[in-house]
């Protein structure tokens, strides 16, 4: 059965530092990977997927995300942090129709 | 174009009550899910449904039941609500897609059990 880790429940970062967070996942055929994003007192919002086409996912708001197989990860990333990124995010895996997987989320806080 | 539209928003119960959490998309959907989120345990699914008249049990069913009548409506229904019911339930309507489901997600209820 597939799953997800998500190291690190709480990063914090300061305003235009790079954001990492990590994803490993665990599957037994080529997965899809997503990653999700919910602001405060809200549902959650696709930032991007990657879907075997190209292993570096490029998702809304400055976002990106690479597949490495090898390394069974799926780490999201974004350049320079804005105020407005701080949020949870969520990483997911789904093999072809089966019900997405979470992992259980990485609260990035954005430091002015 | 409304989405995936959960109600109500907020709930209070009682130990023992009995409640509907409604979801209903407009997108033609055949797949849907219901989730509860736990602060540190993401999302757990609860039920899912490929289909009207077709529904499954996902990671954490016990004290829920589901019916998929139509392919727009998927409530979910509290038998008896206990205080480890005490979350937040997220409804998401899936589009089957070359290259990977996406799931659209409803704003979620806020459930409280007292």
């Amino acid at each position: 059965a597939q799953s997800v880790t998500q190291l690190g429940s709480h990063v914090s970062v300061s305003e235009g530092a790079l954001v990492l967070l990590r994803c490993n996942y665990s599957s037994s055929v080529p997965p899809y990977l997503f990653w999700y994003v919910q602001y405060p007192n809200q549902g959650l919002q696709l930032l991007l997927k990657y879907t075997s086409a190209a292993t570096l996912v490029k998702g809304i708001n400055g976002f990106e995300a690479e597949f490495k197989k090898s390394e069974t990860s799926f780490h999201l990333t974004k350049p320079s942090a804005h105020m407005s990124d701080a949020a949870e995010y969520f990483c997911a895996v789904s093999e072809g129709n089966t019900p997405l997987v979470f992992g259980k989320g990485t609260r990035l806080s954005v430091i002015a | 174009n409304a989405g995936v539209t959960q109600t109500p928003k907020f709930q209070v119960l009682k130990t023992g009550q009995s409640m509907t959490l409604q979801c209903a998309q407009d997108m033609n959907h055949e797949y849907m899910s219901w989730y509860r989120q736990d602060p540190g345990m993401g999302l757990r699914l609860i039920h899912y449904s490929v289909g009207a008249g077709i529904t499954d049990q996902g990671e954490v069913p016990n004290g829920y039941n589901v019916s998929r009548s139509t392919t727009e409506d998927f409530p979910l229904r509290l038998l008896s609500a206990a205080p480890s019911q005490t979350s937040v339930y997220f409804c998401a309507s899936t589009t089957i897609a070359v290259g990977g489901n996406i799931q659209y997600f409803g704003a979620g209820t806020r459930l409280s059990v007292l």
